[in-house]
């Protein structure tokens, strides 16, 4: 069956450094993969998606992901965090006729 | 360009009492999606609706859970009766998806409504 798994429940970052989330996916065939970031009280946004072609996704708000054949994995980075990125991110897996699978989410914390 | 819309954002109501959940989703948009996110968890498919026809329920409790989408727009969610393991963010979702296995098309979400039984 598919399933996404993200192993970080919590990260905290400091403001300025460096980002990257983690994502491993168990799909048959070449997934469509997705990012979303979710604040609160808000629903969920698109931040970027893999389909085919470039392994490396450019997305908003100046995030990236890098898709990983041999290791099942779409991890998400960003160069430089800001306080405004604290929220909680998901990653999916499109399991055909654009049913999304979600993993269980990422808390990102951005402390001064 | 207006997003999905959903109503009311939040609710409490007592175990075994019903509840309504209304969406309505991006101008002209074909599917329309019903998610259930469970404090700590992803969101979830409840269910799929392309124009006002289902595409999947798979995941619905129909014992409990029902949903419609008259006229291809427009969605309503209900629960009847409610059971504490029910206190979830119900969220809706649609795209301009209108069939074939492979598909690029964005997800669009609204804000949720937050459900709590008590």
């Amino acid at each position: 069956a598919q399933s996404v798994t993200q192993p970080d429940i919590h990260i905290t970052v400091s403001e300025g450094a460096s980002l990257e989330l983690r994502c491993n996916y168990s799909y048959g065939a070449t997934p469509y993969l997705f990012w979303y970031v979710q604040s609160p009280g808000q629903g969920l946004q698109l931040l970027l998606k893999y389909f085919s072609g470039d392994t490396l996704v450019q997305g908003i708000k100046g995030f990236e992901a890098e898709f990983k054949r041999s290791q099942s994995s779409f991890n998400l980075r960003k160069p430089s965090v800001h306080w405004s990125d604290a929220a909680e991110y998901f990653c999916a897996v499109g399991t055909g006729f654009q049913k999304l699978v979600f993993g269980t989410g990422t808390r990102l914390l951005v402390s001064p | 360009e207006a997003g999905v819309a959903q109503s009311p954002r939040y609710k409490i109501i007592e175990k075994r009492q019903s509840v309504a959940f209304w969406c309505n989703p991006i101008s002209g948009h074909a599917t329309l999606y019903w998610y259930q996110q469970i404090l700590g968890q992803g969101p979830k498919l409840l269910i799929q609706f392309q124009n006002n026809g289902v595409v999947d329920d798979s995941q619905l409790p129909k014992d409990r859970f029902s949903a419609e989408r008259l006229k291809g727009v427009d969605s309503t969610l209900k629960i009847q009766p409610a059971k504490l393991e029910d206190s979830a963010v119900y969220l809706c979702a649609s795209s301009t998806f209108s069939g074939g296995r492979h598909s690029t098309d964005t997800q669009y979400f609204g804000p949720g409504t937050r459900l709590t039984v008590l």
